[in-house]
């Protein structure tokens, strides 16, 4: 939202096969979070990072991998070890990951893998 | 761990009736944010309450913080089209993280 894409908007890949998904900010923030949504479900915590060089796994890190190089980029790889990957990814920011910032999210990623 | 619960669930209701969803945290919030997803669309901030018992509002929406900093609600009067989507409470993981817990999630239908 204003300030954070993400690219593609929809990607397709074949069982086994590894896929990156871009997340960019432009906000200045230090925290970056990714979330994965699944039809008619809430929003589950991925990986997330309070600044450059720093993540942490959230609650369903399995299968996928990040990296925090730059302060604006927050790349999503999704593994083949992922059992279930079709699903809509949400990047995120915050300025701080502080307890009163509120969180900016882009516009997604729908992944499908055949 | 920490647990933040939304009902109902789903909602379905004519155009002009009231609607209302509840968030529950399982421990208490320094602050409770709201935030709106249209169908296909991305989770869109729309408010944040602080203090014990603080009521907030937009237009048609009335947001309150319970007393004890557990539980929070949204209220809509007289719902339009334009209200449809998802509603997410969230509220700070605590710790030095301070990551959001998001709520589950009410998806309100609204029947013209």
């Amino acid at each position: 939202d204003g300030g954070i894409t993400q690219s593609p908007k929809y990607l397709f890949r074949k069982e086994g096969q590894n896929v990156t998904l871009s997340c960019e900010q432009n906000l200045n923030h230090d925290a970056m979070y990714w979330y994965r949504q699944d039809p008619g479900q809430g929003l589950r915590l991925i990986y997330y990072s309070q600044i450059v060089n720093d993540f942490q796994k959230g609650d369903i890190a399995e299968g996928y991998s990040v990296s925090r190089e730059k302060k604006e980029s927050f790349p999503l790889t999704v593994t083949s070890a992922q059992k279930n990957p079709t699903a809509f990814y949400l990047c995120a920011s915050r300025p701080k990951a502080s307890s009163s910032d509120t969180q900016y999210f882009g516009p997604g990623t729908r992944l499908t893998v055949l | 761990g920490q647990q933040v619960m939304q009902i109902p669930q789903y909602q379905h209701v004519q155009e002009g009736e009231d609607f209302t969803t509840y968030c529950n945290s399982s421990t208490t919030l320094s602050n409770i944010q709201w935030y709106k997803q249209r169908p296909g669309g991305h989770p869109v901030f729309l408010i944040q309450l602080v203090k014990s018992g603080e009521v907030k509002k937009q237009k048609r929406l009335t947001f309150q913080f319970g007393e004890a900093k557990k539980n929070s609600s949204l209220h809509i009067t007289a719902t339009q089209t334009t209200d449809v989507g998802t509603y997410f409470c969230a509220g700070p993981g605590g710790g030095a993280t301070n990551k959001l817990i998001f709520g589950t999630g009410t998806l309100l239908a609204v029947q013209p």
